[in-house]
């Protein structure tokens, strides 16, 4: 069946650095847009970040432009987001989202935890 | 459309019908989409494309979307339905995703 399965969260210090997977399984991969969206203890849903199928454009929210990339490997059926610069504010859960026109498949999210 | 305003929360008594605004600057000419999330879940595609269901979807929920307010409806509330709830939309000027403040539906 069509599943998204993220992993790579966990505690980092501020400043620090993590790389978040997401495995794609059920669906041709390559034929969707993916994003990254992310959500904070308690707070509301925030969108992060996409990339196109072939992985060939990309766009960020603000709030993390300059300090995350997202890429894909078509291949592998996987999307990454390489996070740097980490700071508090970053502290969410972090899910994978597949985009047709909607965001209609998501993944069960990876927690991210930020704290010295 | 930069921020997507939905009220706080809502309280409803089973099998009313509870009403969830999603309020943006002329959000009438986006397409916008609904998300249920219970706790400890991710969230679940409602709505897409201001009314249409995915097939899974009970024909109790449905959406509008016109002027400034676009709208969730849920009909014949159920216990089950206690959740937040998130509209969406893609703001093309920024090519990127917006969604609103987020609504939790309380079932009395």
């Amino acid at each position: 069946q069509v599943q998204l399965v993220e992993s790579g969260g966990g505690l980092v210090t501020p400043g620090g650095s993590l790389r978040l997977a997401c495995a794609a399984s059920g669906f041709t991969f390559s034929d969707y847009y993916m994003s990254w969206i992310r959500q904070a203890p308690g707070k509301g849903l925030e969108w992060v970040s996409y990339i196109t199928g072939s992985g060939s454009s990309t766009n960020y929210a603000d709030s993390v432009r300059g300090r995350f990339t997202i890429s894909r490997d078509n291949a592998k059926n996987s999307l990454f987001l390489q996070m740097n610069s980490l700071s508090a504010e970053d502290t969410a859960v972090y899910y994978c989202a597949r985009r047709l026109d909607a965001f209609d498949v998501w993944g069960q999210g990876t927690m991210v935890t930020v704290s010295s | 459309s930069d921020m997507l305003t939905q009220p706080p929360s809502v309280s409803v008594a089973p099998g009313k019908t509870a009403t969830i605004s999603c309020g943006g600057n002329n959000i009438g000419s986006n397409s916008v989409h609904w998300f249920q999330q219970k706790p400890g879940q991710a969230p679940v595609l409602l709505i897409y494309y201001d009314s249409d269901r995915p097939s899974r979807i009970p024909e109790r929920f449905s959406g509008s979307n016109s002027g400034n307010t676009a709208t969730l409806t849920i009909s014949r509330v159920e216990a089950g339905d206690e959740a937040d709830y998130y509209c969406q939309v893609w703001d093309t000027t920024r090519d990127h995703s917006v969604f609103g403040t987020g609504t939790k539906v309380t079932v009395l």
